[in-house]
């Protein structure tokens, strides 16, 4: 199993581009997270999914969209890129309903917006 | 004031010392995490409670839910256990949503 997988890795954007981070899981898990990472800050909550075909937001949802066509992909969108979104990007998936409830985190994608 | 609060924020041992971090929280929880961050930027989860003390290898993890208040120990520490380490909660209003620290760096010199 591949677990949590992301595309890109590393990108580089120019003010006002837009584009889109893929996340992957083969966990049959329900639940799905994007969360940006900053210096001197935790882990944020930007949209998250709770099964397929839905999206809700999160604690910093603006300036970017969601969506969950498959269950087991939840796609992050960004349609005019701010110098404010540069972060690392994480995905995560968790089987919400068992017992333990671990989520499971993607390797990370570092976004510059220049 | 942050929901999570950790310290301290950075942390520099000695191989073999004890180590402690501590994770203080403002809101009722069902559950409380301890994560990793490697250097390279992956996270794994180590712990979930929800009350009393967990254990595995070198890590120990306990929780006072009267005093809103968790601790991750290493014993014996190592190098290789350098890292950032992260608390989360899971608010009692919040269904499977985190809330997080901002973390924990941890190294340990030879």
């Amino acid at each position: 199993n591949a677990g949590v997988t992301q595309t890109p890795k590393f990108r580089v954007l120019k003010t006002g581009q837009s584009m889109t981070l893929l996340c992957a899981q083969d966990m049959n898990h329900e639940y799905m997270y994007w969360y940006r990472q900053d210096p001197g800050m935790g882990l944020r909550l930007i949209h998250y999914s709770v099964g397929e075909g839905t999206t809700a937001k999160g604690e910093v949802p603006d300036g970017y969209n969601v969506s969950r066509l498959k269950k087991q992909n939840f796609l992050l969108g960004l349609e005019s890129a701010a110098p404010s979104q540069t972060s690392v990007y994480f995905c995560a998936s968790t089987d919400y309903l068992s017992s333990y409830n671990e989520q499971f985190f993607g390797p990370g994608t570092r976004l510059t917006v220049l | 004031k942050n929901e999570v609060e950790q310290s301290p924020q950075n942390l520099t041992a000695q191989e073999g010392e004890f180590i402690t971090i501590n994770c203080s929280y403002s809101v009722g929880i069902s559950a409380l995490h301890w994560l990793q961050q490697h250097p390279g930027g992956g996270i794994v989860s180590l712990f979930m409670l929800s009350s009393g003390k967990k254990k595995h290898g070198r890590l120990i993890a306990t929780i006072n839910i009267q005093e809103k208040h968790s601790s991750l120990h290493i014993t014996a520490s190592h190098p290789r256990d350098s890292a950032v380490y992260i608390c989360a909660v899971r608010s009692e209003t919040s269904g499977s949503r985190l809330t997080f620290g901002e973390g924990t760096q941890l190294t340990v010199n030879p």
